[in-house]
């Protein structure tokens, strides 16, 4: 029940092109949904974050779309650049005081230029 | 300028040996954490404090010894130290209380010969 499950494992893009990132998640006391992007030799940096109040949400090129009835979110990224290649981890947390946060299997993003 | 700092960025050791990895961080954080990621890049929670207080003290050996000699630091003690211990070990901040954005260190890569 605390597992996040997230996919595919790696994604090829083209320059230009929408990257897609899927998670899934079982436990419903979640109520915060945050990506991470995580450059080679960098610790993962907050990207985008959502709370399930809201269907979806947009900041640049990045959107997170969630669908709480099937316990789902989702990263996209619109016009893919090479400097947006990464690990992508979604992430989800539950309110109260220790913040802990569950994290994806991640997805190593590559886009061509 | 660097929020999140661990030292050192990398440690090549032999097993059995005891190992100290250290952490600060200059964003006035109340709350500081340590993560291990493994070979296949995932990232798990292995401890959290609160104003030098424990808070989440998952799954993990006693052989690894967390210190918080103040809300700015927390330093994380591995003693005889074994193969399964190669990872990279993050340290990361963020605000008291739940849903809150964690900002991550760089990293310590941990080498067991």
């Amino acid at each position: 029940q605390q597992q996040v499950k997230q996919s595919p494992q790696s994604l090829i893009v083209q320059k230009g092109g929408i990257s897609i990132i899927n998670c899934a998640y079982e436990n419903t006391a979640f109520d915060y949904f945050p990506w991470y992007q995580q450059f080679p030799g960098k610790g993962p940096a907050l990207l985008i974050a959502i709370r399930p109040d809201v269907s979806e949400k947009k900041e640049g090129r990045f959107t997170i779309s969630f669908n709480k009835s099937a316990k789902q979110f989702s990263l996209h990224i619109m016009d893919s650049q090479p400097g947006d290649s990464a690990t992508y981890f979604c992430a989800a947390s539950m309110s109260g005081a220790t913040n802990k946060l569950i994290f994806g299997t991640g997805t190593l993003l590559a886009v061509q230029p | 300028d660097t929020a999140v700092s661990q030292t050192p960025k990398y440690l090549v050791t032999q097993m059995g040996n005891d190992k100290s990895i250290k952490c600060e961080q200059n964003l006035g954080h109340d709350t500081m954490y340590w993560y291990k990621q493994d070979s296949k890049k995932f990232l798990k929670i292995m401890f959290s404090y609160n104003n030098k207080e424990l808070i989440i003290n998952e799954t993990v050996p006693n052989r690894f010894s967390p210190k918080s000699p103040d809300k700015a630091h927390l330093n994380l003690h591995i003693n005889s130290l074994e193969l399964g211990d190669s990872a990279v070990y993050f340290c990361a901040s963020s605000p008291a209380g739940g849903n809150q954005p964690q900002h991550f260190g760089d990293g310590t890569r941990l080498s067991i010969l």
